[in-house]
């Protein structure tokens, strides 16, 4: 079973960069079909997705976010990462990995990890 | 400011039928493949539907979707209390190049 697993620091200074991973156990990220993406939702309103990585190392990026995000991946660690630069405090969110599905307008994620509560802060 | 508009709440008794809406435009919903998908309070969001009308493994068929044109619809029979929760539609835009929700909507169990 496909598991998701995200880590990092919950609380980061303003102007400072985020910096998350998320973890796959369960199945191999160099899966051909999926990406894999991170979501993220500010307390009490609704999701935004961030961008999305394929295992070769193709990304694809929320054009509002686009600027100051990067998303790496590590086949060898079966895992993915989010760096996202420059945050403020509308940057406080829970942030999600997941497997995100793309092709020829077909798109869903799933599964979903966990989630975790990044606060922007000094 | 969404790009999906949903309902903010709908609300029925124990057993009965709700549906919820998602608008979109033809960049989006049009012609995109629309994703439903279920968040319990605190926990994270589970995929319900899939490809507009697709049940991923273990979802019971009381959660149907459905589409027309640039809006589509999730449809729950037979509501129960454990399906208190907030709902979203999702799809790829391709005019955006990016990946959208709509703002969610919270179905209540009366």
């Amino acid at each position: 079973q496909l598991q998701l697993q995200e880590s990092g620091p919950g609380l980061v200074k303003p102007s400072e960069t985020l910096s998350l991973t998320c973890t796959v156990s369960g199945g191999s990220i160099s899966s051909s079909s999926y990406y894999w993406g991170w979501i993220r939702q500010p307390p009490g309103k609704g999701l935004e997705w961030i961008g999305s990585i394929y295992f070769s190392g193709i990304t694809s990026y929320n054009p509002s976010l686009k600027s100051r995000v990067t998303i790496s991946v590590n086949t060898s660690k079966n895992q993915f990462s989010l760096k996202l630069s420059s945050v403020t405090a509308a940057d406080t969110a829970v942030y999600y990995c997941a497997r995100d599905f793309h092709s020829s307008g077909r798109n869903w994620f799933d599964p979903w990890g966990q989630g975790t509560l990044v606060t922007v802060s000094s | 400011q969404s790009v999906l508009t949903q309902p903010p709440s709908v609300s029925a008794a124990p057993g009965q039928k709700v549906t919820i809406s998602c608008s979109g435009s033809s960049s989006n919903i049009g012609n995109n493949y629309v994703s439903w998908y279920q968040q319990l309070p605190g926990t994270a969001p589970k995929l319900l539907i899939y490809d507009n009308n697709k049940r991923p493994s273990g979802i019971p068929d009381r959660f149907s979707g459905s589409n027309s044109g640039t809006s589509a619809t999730l449809g729950i029979t037979g509501l129960q209390t454990g399906d208190e929760a907030d709902y979203y539609c999702g799809t790829w835009d391709s005019s955006l190049s990016a990946g959208v929700f709509g703002g969610g909507t919270k179905v209540t169990v009366l």
